[in-house]
């Protein structure tokens, strides 16, 4: 079983409102992503977490907050967003960070900022 | 950083039509993966092809990376093959591990 579930599948949220993504995977794998893909452009990494520690931050603004409470858990906490940050937010997993393992995307959570 | 870039980045077929999608990347690779993102956004895995060739079923791929490039083959095509093709590489830096880079897409549009 390959799957990666998000929710929710869409979001609208004002600015100063405080969301949160929710990413979950089942396959024992030890790295998860969330991947953020603005309209018409390919998706752009955010963060990795590698046995549920933050591996890498993209220069991510800080309102933009990951967290890996357990293995099979990825969630990405929204907090005064801007409506630029309104894009389809992908999460993503795989075997082992850096080891050219395939890696699975879930069906993304798209975010709307009003 | 690693450049990826893919041809055409459009592509009008009609049903039953072949076509070859390319990718060419600036760096040796660690991962190289074909998707297809549908309508809905999800990016649907077709390939893991860091080298060599694969098939399955009316697709398939094959990776030359001494010469940096991937070809994704489409053979009969059909109207459900429509979407954004990615090709996505993972560079071998080490702390960039596990970040895929993307090409811009070649968007296929089949006619019926």
């Amino acid at each position: 079983d390959t799957e990666v579930t998000q929710t929710p599948k869409h979001l609208v949220m004002g600015m100063t409102n405080k969301k949160s993504l929710k990413c979950e995977q089942h396959m024992g794998h030890r790295a998860m992503y969330w991947y953020k893909q603005k309209a018409k452009k390919p998706p752009e990494l955010m963060f990795v977490y590698s046995y549920e520690k933050l591996s890498i931050n993209e220069s991510v603004p800080s309102r933009f907050s990951p967290e890996c409470p357990n293995s099979s858990l990825l969630n990405l906490h929204l907090h005064a967003l801007q409506p630029e940050d309104s894009a389809l937010y992908l999460c993503a997993s795989s075997q082992a960070q850096g080891t050219g393992n395939t890696i699975y995307f879930g069906e993304g959570s798209w975010l709307t900022v009003v | 950083g690693i450049q990826v870039e893919q041809s055409p980045p459009d592509l009008i077929l009609q049903e039953g039509a072949n076509s070859t999608l390319r990718c060419n990347f600036s760096d040796s690779v660690n991962n190289l993966q074909w998707f297809h993102q549908n309508p809905w956004g999800q990016l649907i895995n077709l390939f893991y092809i860091p080298s060599g060739t694969k098939q399955n079923g009316r697709l398939s791929a094959t990776t030359v990376a001494t010469e940096r490039y991937s070809l994704l083959y489409i053979s009969s095509s059909q109207t459900t093959d429509s979407g954004v093709y990615f090709c996505a590489v993972e560079s071998m830096i080490y702390n960039q591990g596990g970040k895929l880079i993307f090409g811009q897409g070649t968007e296929l549009s089949v006619k019926p």
